[in-house]
């Protein structure tokens, strides 16, 4: 399975919403989608799993959504930190393993 | 808290070999799954392999088979990838990272640890 993210960059200003999207080569459970945010210099943070569900203190600003093939993560009320890169991520079952999409990049404009 | 901390990043040359090491704590390491993601610099994050909690199950990405071993002691709360024949474009940070609980499912990657970096150059 291929998770192809757009836009690879997204220019915005604190405040603003972000939709981010990742879509997969072929239809997948949204049982095994996760969106994580990157900061320079530190490891990747967990932000959804299951499409939609909000990791441990994930503030409510970040929703994930979508099925098959199209998914969404939304960022409302863009705050300073949430400039990152942002990657969605699957889980195949059989045989297990995990891709990762490209990545985008969120920039203040 | 879960406290994840890899080991054994150095520089190597092309068709070396290396053993990494993760020391977890914070958790029942017996009953999860663990990964190892890579990251090249300035690149994406790439998933490398996983490995069941209890050793019976082991699984690579395509680039690293034949290469790459991972192996655990549930004993020792370690994690450890040893790394055979190494290429240029394994060059990464490489980070362990906790997987689920036995065969409850998948619900993402939540702890991850701080990475060890991987130079495989002449």
């Amino acid at each position: 399975i291929v998770l192809t993210q757009s836009p690879g960059t997204l220019s915005l200003t604190p405040g603003d919403s972000a939709t981010l999207s990742c879509r997969a080569s072929q239809s997948i459970s949204t049982s095994y989608l996760a969106w994580y945010l990157q900061t320079p210099g530190q490891a990747p943070r967990l932000l959804i799993y299951g499409a939609s569900y909000r990791a441990t203190g994930i503030p409510d600003r970040f929703s994930g959504s979508g099925s098959g093939t199209d998914f969404t993560l939304t960022i409302s009320g863009l705050e300073p930190e949430d400039f990152a890169v942002y990657y969605c991520q699957v889980y195949v079952v059989s045989p297990p393993g995990i891709t990762f999409g490209q990545g985008t990049r969120l920039d203040i404009k | 808290e879960v406290h994840l901390v890899e080991s054994g990043g150095v520089v190597v040359h092309p068709g070396g070999s290396l053993r990494l090491s993760c020391a977890a704590s914070g958790f029942i390491f017996d009953d999860f799954v663990m990964h190892w993601v890579r990251q090249s610099p300035g690149k994406g994050l790439e998933w490398v392999s996983l490995i069941s909690w209890d050793s019976s199950y082991t699984y690579y990405v395509d680039s690293v088979k034949g290469r790459f071993t991972v192996s655990r002691d549930n004993s020792k709360s370690s994690l450890y990838l040893q790394l055979d024949s190494l290429r240029s474009e394994d060059t990464a940070l490489y980070h362990c990272v906790k997987g689920a609980y036995r065969n409850t499912g998948f619900y993402g990657l939540a702890s991850w640890g701080p990475g060890t970096l991987v130079t495989v150059s002449s």
